[in-house]
């Protein structure tokens, strides 16, 4: 089956840049999707199609593709960008729904 | 606005059958996917399966034996089964969909339901 994997944690400074990678095999094939969620709620859709935002979603997060590594990537870090981030992707040769571990990011 | 609402039991003993049930609401059922997720607590996402408007399903092989989701499109309601549930199925049980777009990048879900096992 298809693995995703994330580094369980991220550290950043308030204003800095944050970058969560998701790796998998030929990932750069696969459409990725990229995952906030906080506590107590359920997740929120942040980037989908490997870079593009839904509605209402800032656009200092964005996202990139290729080879065996996906990124998410958050610009001028905020307080309240501090959660836990997961990737997915939709595997075709299998047709099942694969999640990264998930990667929990701290904004010091 | 297309919204989910979910609901089903929350304290379950070894051995019973979960059970859950999300009801949409704003939209249709017909022509999109609609999922299982659980996130045991403290942990990672995990698909459990989905069915489609033609009813087709695809699950999770780790869960495959134990799993049945179906639907009711006249009621649009879309349910989850769980049997012989263990401690391990201890988790927080949300439906999802991805409505807007493919490639089941999921931008709707449920409130999530906390399904506790325990003797």
């Amino acid at each position: 089956s298809y693995v995703l994997t994330q580094p369980p944690s991220v550290s950043v400074a308030p204003g800095k840049t944050a970058r969560i990678t998701c790796g998998g095999n030929n990932i750069g094939s696969k459409s990725v999707h990229w995952y906030q969620q906080k506590p107590g709620q359920a997740p929120v859709l942040v980037i989908y199609y490997d870079s593009d935002r839904p509605s209402g979603i800032p656009e200092r997060f964005s996202g990139s593709n290729s080879g065996n590594t996906a990124t998410l990537t958050i610009s001028r870090v905020e307080a309240g960008d501090e959660a836990d981030y997961y990737c997915q992707v939709w595997d075709t040769s299998s047709d099942q729904v694969v999640f990264g571990g998930g990667t929990k990011l701290t904004v010091l | 606005q297309v919204q989910l609402q979910q609901w089903g039991a929350g304290l379950l003993k070894p051995s019973e059958t979960l059970s859950l049930t999300c009801a949409i609401y704003g939209g249709s059922f017909s022509g999109y996917y609609w999922s299982w997720i659980r996130q045991p607590p403290g942990k990672g996402l995990e698909w459990i399966g989905e069915i489609s408007h033609s009813g087709s399903t695809n699950y999770n092989p780790s869960l495959k034996s134990r799993v049945t989701i179906s639907a009711d499109t006249s009621r649009n309601h879309f349910s989850l089964k769980l049997s012989s549930v263990t401690a391990a199925d201890t988790a927080v049980y949300y439906c999802a969909s991805g409505y807007i777009y493919a490639q089941r990048a999921f931008d709707i879900w449920g409130q999530g339901t906390m399904a506790t096992v325990s003797s």
